[in-house]
């Protein structure tokens, strides 16, 4: 696809279960990164790969969340135990290139989950 | 720790008006600008950005400037247009780990017909 595509759009969980967010970058993008957006905030930064290595999670709320990137392409975002402080959108992020610098970061339309 | 603050949080202007947003960082460290626009229930779409060794940059009728030794932003939209409308995010790169952005809290921008 020509865009950051994620899925699902719209996940509902229970408080306690577990969730997984896929987010499938622009094909060849090196960075990925992953947001949290609360209703009426701007984008929060969680985490950032660089090909299936991820460089900085220093964003990630608690152990409860945890993303990976195998083979550096698609990427998941686990939530475990989910509480409801956990409802949000959860954007993903990628870029062409390494983000020594900063550049541009092409977003997907987020998963909104709502914890019940 | 690092934050960038936006204001203001909503503005109304008349079709064809400007519409001018502003935005502090105070990282002093921080190199890379971008603005975002997003619509309802859209994802955030990269309109304009800039970087730290440039104090302005035009693209149509947007246009982005920056004053490093003050520490703050501005995004111009000229001519506007109802499509216009949205929410504005401006954001700021950290300046121990530039991939990082830091975003404001938003802009709602509403365009009279």
């Amino acid at each position: 696809g020509a865009g950051v595509s994620q899925s699902p759009r719209y996940k509902v969980a229970k408080r306690g279960q577990d969730v997984a967010l896929r987010c499938d970058p622009i094909s060849g993008h090196v960075s990925l990164f992953w947001y949290q957006q609360a209703l009426g905030q701007g984008p929060e930064f969680l985490t950032y790969f660089q090909n299936e290595a991820q460089l900085d999670k220093s964003g990630l709320p608690s152990d409860r969340f945890f993303a990976e990137r195998p083979e550096g392409s698609v990427s998941t975002l686990k939530i475990q135990r989910t509480q409801q402080e956990d409802s949000a959108v959860y954007l993903c992020a990628s870029s062409p290139l390494r983000a020594w610098e900063g550049q541009p970061q092409h977003f997907g339309d987020g998963t909104r989950l709502s914890i019940l | 720790g690092e934050n960038v603050e936006q204001h203001p949080s909503t503005l109304s202007v008349q079709e064809g008006d400007s519409a001018v947003i502003k935005c502090t960082y105070s990282d002093s460290a921080s190199n890379y600008f971008p603005w975002y626009k997003q619509e309802l229930g859209k994802r955030p779409q990269l309109i304009i950005d800039i970087r730290s060794n440039v104090g302005e940059k035009k693209d149509q009728r947007i246009a982005v400037t920056l004053n490093k030794t003050a520490k703050h932003f501005s995004l111009h939209i000229t001519e506007t247009q109802p499509e216009d409308s949205a929410v504005y995010f401006c954001a700021a790169s950290r300046g121990d780990s530039s991939y990082k952005l830091i975003f404001g809290s938003g802009t709602r921008l509403l365009v009279r017909p």
